[in-house]
Order: structure tokens, then C-alpha cells, then sequence
């Protein structure tokens, strides 16, 4: 596609319940990243992908969080057992290569647990 | 560790005034890039440029221009003659060394009064 597709868009959750958010990046991007962004705050680092590997999940606050890329294109994050401190948006974002001058980012999936 | 710090949580401006958002950043690598994103309400980032650690050279882009100081670990955005298309919340972020994720600083929200 054009650009990085999230969804949901907006997603209210139970506390307790397992939510799973989709990305679609840009076609024939190698790498995709997760960032986590609270409200008035700026984007977290959550995880990072190149292809189908997952290279880096030291952002993920807990083992709660999990996400997978598996034919290197569409990813999701998927979040057991939510709280309330999970509320956030999430953002995708994509590029053409590691070392590539810039990122492509979605609009994000807004995670309201209640 | 990489840590961006934008001090201006709130920047309000009447339209054609001129606006200048900071970024100062913390970083051992010698070896960096520095990044300003826009984040409209609809929630997506959008790229607005990227700096090398070894490119001083200040940049103009229509209204845009950046200024970046090593000796200061800055790299400060100025708007000419904002417009009220201008707001928006504005991030810098960095990423620096191996890592291929961005470190964000806290962002700016700017308004411009019509």
C-alpha cells in the first residue's frame, strides 16, 4: 500500500481481556518497528523486525506484550491479560532498509483499557 | 544511553509569527542521526528531516530551516512565518550507534493562532 496501515484504529478493551493489533507496512519494507506512546508523552520503543527475525524486544515492558512478523510483511502485537497502564496509542512504522534515512510511520491503534 | 530532551512542553504563536522549537540530545556515539517529526491530531508521524552527526550544515526547506550545534548537542527547528496548518505536536528524536530504533524526546505542542 501507500503507507502503513494500523487497525483497529481505536480499541477499548476489559481489563484482563487479550487484544491484537495489526500492521501492514509499506510493501517491500524489510524493517518494522513497534513504539508505544502515552498520552502527551513521546513514542517508546517496544520492538523492532527485519523480515520475519525479531532482533530487538528489549522495549517490551513485560512478558505480557508479544509480537511476531511471521513472512516478514504483516506484524501484530498482541497484549495478554491488558491493565490499565497498557492505554496508549500504538504506533507501527516501516522502512526500506536497517539504514534508511527515514521511517514511515501509521496513525496508530488507540488502546483504551477500561 | 541516547536521551532527547525538549524542554517546550507548550508553544503558542499568533499566525506569521516566527517559531523556533528545541532539541537537545545526549548520546557517547560518535556516530548519529538526528530526526524532527511532525504529529498532526489524526496521530500519524511525518518526517520532516534527518541530520548525520557529521553534517553541521544548517538546512532551509521552504518556511523550515534547522539549526544543529554539536558543541551544544543541539539541533533546534525554526518555522518562518508559521501558519495555522502549522500545529501540530512536534517531535525530535534520535538514533545513534548501532541501535536502528529512534529515541524520542517528549514532544512540543505548538498552536498557531489564526
Amino acid at each position: 500500500g501507500a503507507g502503513v496501515s494500523q487497525s483497529p484504529r481505536y480499541k477499548v478493551a476489559k481489563r484482563g481481556q487479550d487484544v491484537a493489533l495489526r500492521c501492514d507496512p509499506i510493501s517491500g519494507h524489510v524493517s518494522l518497528f513497534w513504539y508505544q506512546q502515552a498520552l502527551g508523552q513521546g513514542p517508546e520503543f517496544l520492538t523492532y523486525f527485519q523480515n520475519e527475525a525479531q532482533l530487538d524486544k528489549s522495549g517490551l515492558p513485560s512478558d505480557r506484550f508479544f509480537a511476531e512478523r511471521p513472512e516478514g510483511s504483516v506484524s501484530t502485537l498482541k497484549i495478554q491479560r491488558t491493565q490499565q497502564e497498557d492505554s496508549a496509542v500504538y504506533l507501527c512504522a516501516s522502512s526500506l532498509g536497517s539504514w534508511d534515512k527515514g521511517y514511515t510511520f501509521g496513525s496508530g491503534t488507540r488502546l483504551t483499557v477500561v | 544511553a541516547q536521551k532527547v530532551t525538549q524542554a517546550q512542553t507548550e508553544i503558542s504563536v499568533v499566525e506569521k509569527e516566527d517559531v523556533t522549537l528545541d532539541c537537545v540530545y545526549e548520546t557517547r556515539d560518535t556516530t548519529y542521526y538526528l530526526f524532527w517529526y511532525k504529529q498532526p491530531p489524526s496521530g500519524e508521524l511525518v518526517f520532516l528531516i534527518r541530520r548525520n552527526s557529521f553534517d553541521e550544515q544548517n538546512e532551509i526547506s521552504g518556511r523550515y530551516s534547522w539549526n544543529f550545534q554539536k558543541s551544544t548537542s543541539s539541533f533546534n527547528f525554526t518555522i518562518t512565518a508559521s501558519q495555522v496548518v502549522d500545529s501540530a505536536v512536534y517531535f525530535c528524536a534520535l538514533r545513534a550507534g548501532s541501535a536502528r530504533q529512534l529515541t524520542f524526546g517528549s514532544g512540543t505542542q505548538l498552536t498557531v493562532l489564526p
